[in-house]
């Protein structure tokens, strides 16, 4: 099976302006999560989509919104760029099994640099 | 609210020498507790996880993780390094604490190992 896929692999953009990035989980995989990688504050939990819902949430600003389509395929979008949120955005998929015993694959991520 | 510590920035350990990267965890309930490696400018790759049953559990490329509840531990093993070892290691427990499923990770800081000929 093909791993998770995202895209685009890197993004420079300027302050006060949005991004969207996007993310192809496996094959089957219903469950889509997002997560911020930075120096300073590790990896942080952002949001989760399953079924197209959102199902959890982290503590981010209401500038960071996703989405979820009926392939299972997601995008998150951060308006208002911020210069705090350069950092690796990591996409993760899983079955979503409701027991909570499944495992997250990770995508290769996205490199978004605010300037 | 759900924890998980990694108290050693940096492992350094000789090439053919047992590595140990350790983990503690803090959870309410019984843990599902996950390591993740992660090399430079790549994605997190999943290693190994305990759900429940036998305390030692066997992953990929060699490693293996103990799961110990009297200590709230889980620490990351292998009984011989090799220099491609060399990355960073995430321990991570999952957040049961959102009710109706949910994949909510919690992650340590990270450990970065430094396999050495």
């Amino acid at each position: 099976k093909a791993g998770v896929t995202q895209t685009p692999r890197y993004l420079i953009k300027t302050r006060g302006q949005q991004v969207t990035l996007s993310c192809s989980p496996i094959s089957g995989h219903r469950s889509v999560s997002w997560y911020q990688q930075t120096p300073g504050q590790g990896l942080q939990f952002l949001f989760e989509y399953f079924s197209e819902t959102q199902r959890n949430k982290g503590n981010f600003p209401g500038r960071f919104s996703g989405r979820q389509f009926s392939n299972s395929r997601s995008e998150m979008n951060v308006s208002t760029l911020e210069l705090g949120d350069s950092a690796l955005y990591l996409c993760a998929s899983s079955t979503g099994d409701r027991a909570g015993t499944d495992t997250q694959y990770f995508g290769p991520g996205t490199r978004l640099t605010v300037l | 609210a759900q924890s998980v510590a990694q108290p050693e920035d940096q492992v350094n350990v000789a090439e053919g020498n047992p590595l140990t990267v350790k983990c503690t965890y803090s959870v309410s309930g019984n843990p599902y507790l996950f390591w993740y490696v992660q090399y430079p400018n790549r994605g997190l790759q999943f290693l190994l996880k305990y759900i429940t049953g036998d305390n030692l559990v066997k992953g990929s490329y060699g490693f293996e993780a103990e799961f110990n509840k009297s200590q709230t531990s889980f620490h990351l093993k292998k009984p011989s390094a090799l220099v491609s070892d060399s990355a960073l290691y995430f321990c991570a427990v999952r957040d049961r604490e959102t009710g109706g499923g949910g994949n909510k990770l919690t992650f340590g800081t990270g450990t970065q190992l430094k396999v050495e000929l």
